[in-house]
């Protein structure tokens, strides 16, 4: 059974430009996770998705993030525009009922120069 | 709301020797609490978790940890360090009977393992 699948695995972009993530969850996990994890630091929940559905993005910066989830799949963080302080590795983990098994993807690098 | 704490953001031991990483929690309600092991340039992997029922948990590569509720404390342990268990290590609470779904994350500690 194929894992959280993420894409980029690297980004590398100028300040003010626009980046976007993808994240492809394990087959029938119903439950997508994006997580932001700095340099140094754990994980803080950006975003949560039951399906389709937005159900805690108290975390997510809406001035600048946004995310979807279309077809209650696979999900899409954007970030218009970034900043510097965005640099971080940025983790997708998917569910299936049970949101104390969380599987996470390997991550995507961000870095904003 | 929850907290956690790991003490020491390093821990270096010899091969062969106990490993012991440090891990502190607040919650005002009864927590999950879980440890996950991550490898450079990789996600995070789940090594255990504790729930209900027995405060010692067994996880994969031979990690445990136990779930003492009067220290708040999940320290995770194990007899015998191995080159391979270099990685980061993260300690997180969630709250209990499934209600939650956000782990909250220690900043984590990095093992290093001598030869």
């Amino acid at each position: 059974e194929a894992g959280v699948v993420q894409s980029p695995r690297y980004k590398i972009i100028e300040k003010k430009q626009p980046v976007a993530f993808w994240c492809n969850p394990i087959s029938g996990h119903n439950t997508l996770y994006w997580y932001l994890q700095n340099l140094g630091q754990g994980p803080e929940l950006l975003i949560r998705y039951e399906n389709e559905e937005a159900v805690d993005d108290s975390q997510l910066p809406k001035d600048r993030f946004s995310a979807e989830r279309l077809k209650g799949v696979d999900s899409t963080l954007k970030i218009q525009p970034a900043e510097l302080g965005d640099s971080a590795v940025y983790l997708c983990a998917s569910s299936f009922r049970d949101y104390n098994e969380q599987f996470f993807g390997p991550g995507t690098r961000l870095t904003v120069l | 709301a929850q907290s956690v704490t790991q003490l020491g953001s390093h821990v270096s031991v010899s091969e062969g020797a106990l490993v012991l990483l440090r891990c502190n929690y607040s919650s005002s309600v009864p927590p999950y609490l879980f440890w996950y092991v991550q490898y450079p340039n990789q996600g995070l992997q789940l090594l255990l978790k504790y729930t209900t029922g027995a405060t010692l948990v067994k996880g994969i590569n031979g990690f445990e940890a136990e779930f003492k509720k009067s220290e708040t404390s999940f320290h995770l342990t194990k007899p015998s360090a191995h080159m391979s268990d270099a990685a980061e290590y993260f300690c997180a609470v969630t709250r209990g009977n499934n209600q939650g779904g956000k782990l909250i994350f220690g900043q984590g500690t990095e093992l290093s393992v001598k030869p």
